[in-house]
C-alpha cells in the first residue's frame, strides 16, 4: 500500500521569502507524484506532477518540486512567495500500475505574512 | 473548454436520508473519480468510473454508490446518511488512455452537511 506524509501541518513565512513544503511517500512500486493547491472553499488545482524523466519539475505560479527516489521525497519549493499563495497544499501519489486512486497527504497550510 | 463542474454547491440533509451529487466532466475526459474530504483532512478516494463501469473503489461501504453516463458525467449516491458523512465531496475527471496515466482535474466540490 502507498502512503504520503506531509511533514509540516503549517508553514508560516513572510512575503517574498523562499519556502519548502515537504512530502515523503512510501510505496513498494513505482508511483506518479502530484502537488495540488486548495484555496479556501474551493476544489483542488493541479500545481505540478512527476511522471518520468527529469527529477526537477516546474509547475504553475512559480512552484517547482524535486523527485528524490532514494529518499522517497517530493518536496515543493518556491523562491519568493506572495500573499496570494496562502492556501492548503496537498501532496499525492498514484501507483503507475493502477488507475484512479490518488493517495493524499494530510495537507500543509502555507500562511504568507506581509 | 469547460472545466469540471459539480452540483449542488451546498446541501443540508438529516441522518438517514439519501443524497445524490452530480458532476460534469471536463471536455474530452472519459473517467470520473470521487473523493471525500473531511474537515482538516486530505481527500479520500471513494471510487472511479471509466466508460460507465466502476474501475476501482476505496474503503467506503456499499451505501456509497455511483453512476457514469454515456456523456461521461457522473453521480454519487449516498444512502442512509450518517453524521460522519458530512464533508466536501470532490469530483475529478481525467482522460485514461492506453498509457495508463491519467492526470485528474478537480471540480469545486459539494459541501454536504448531515444533521
Amino acid at each position: 500500500a502507498q502512503s504520503v506524509t506531509q511533514l509540516d501541518s503549517q508553514v508560516p513565512v513572510f512575503e517574498e521569502a523562499p519556502v519548502e513544503l515537504r512530502c515523503n511517500y512510501s510505496s513498494s512500486v513505482s508511483v506518479y507524484l502530484f502537488w495540488y493547491v486548495q484555496y479556501p472553499n474551493q476544489g483542488l488545482q493541479l500545481l505540478l506532477k512527476y511522471l518520468s524523466g527529469s527529477t526537477l519539475v516546474k509547475g504553475i505560479n512559480g512552484f517547482e518540486a524535486e523527485f528524490n527516489k532514494s529518499q522517497t521525497s517530493f518536496h515543493l519549493r518556491k523562491p519568493s512567495v506572495h500573499i496570494s499563495d496562502t492556501a492548503e497544499y496537498f501532496c499525492a501519489v498514484r501507483k503507475m500500475s493502477n488507475t484512479g486512486k490518488l493517495i493524499f497527504g494530510q495537507g500543509t497550510t502555507l500562511q504568507v505574512k506581509p | 473548454e469547460t472545466g469540471v463542474t459539480q452540483s449542488p454547491t451546498h446541501l443540508i440533509k438529516t441522518r438517514g436520508q439519501q443524497v445524490t451529487l452530480r458532476c460534469s466532466s471536463q471536455s474530452g475526459h472519459n473517467t470520473v473519480s470521487w473523493y471525500q474530504q473531511a474537515l482538516g483532512q486530505g481527500p479520500q478516494f471513494i471510487f472511479q468510473y471509466y466508460r460507465e463501469e466502476e474501475n476501482g473503489r476505496g474503503n467506503f461501504p456499499p451505501r456509497f454508490s455511483g453512476l457514469q453516463f454515456p456523456n461521461y458525467s457522473s453521480e454519487l449516491n449516498v444512502n442512509a446518511l450518517e453524521l460522519d458523512d458530512s464533508a466536501l465531496y470532490l469530483c475529478a475527471s481525467s482522460y485514461l488512455g492506453t498509457g495508463g496515466e491519467d492526470t485528474q482535474y478537480f471540480g469545486p466540490g459539494t459541501r454536504l452537511t448531515v444533521l
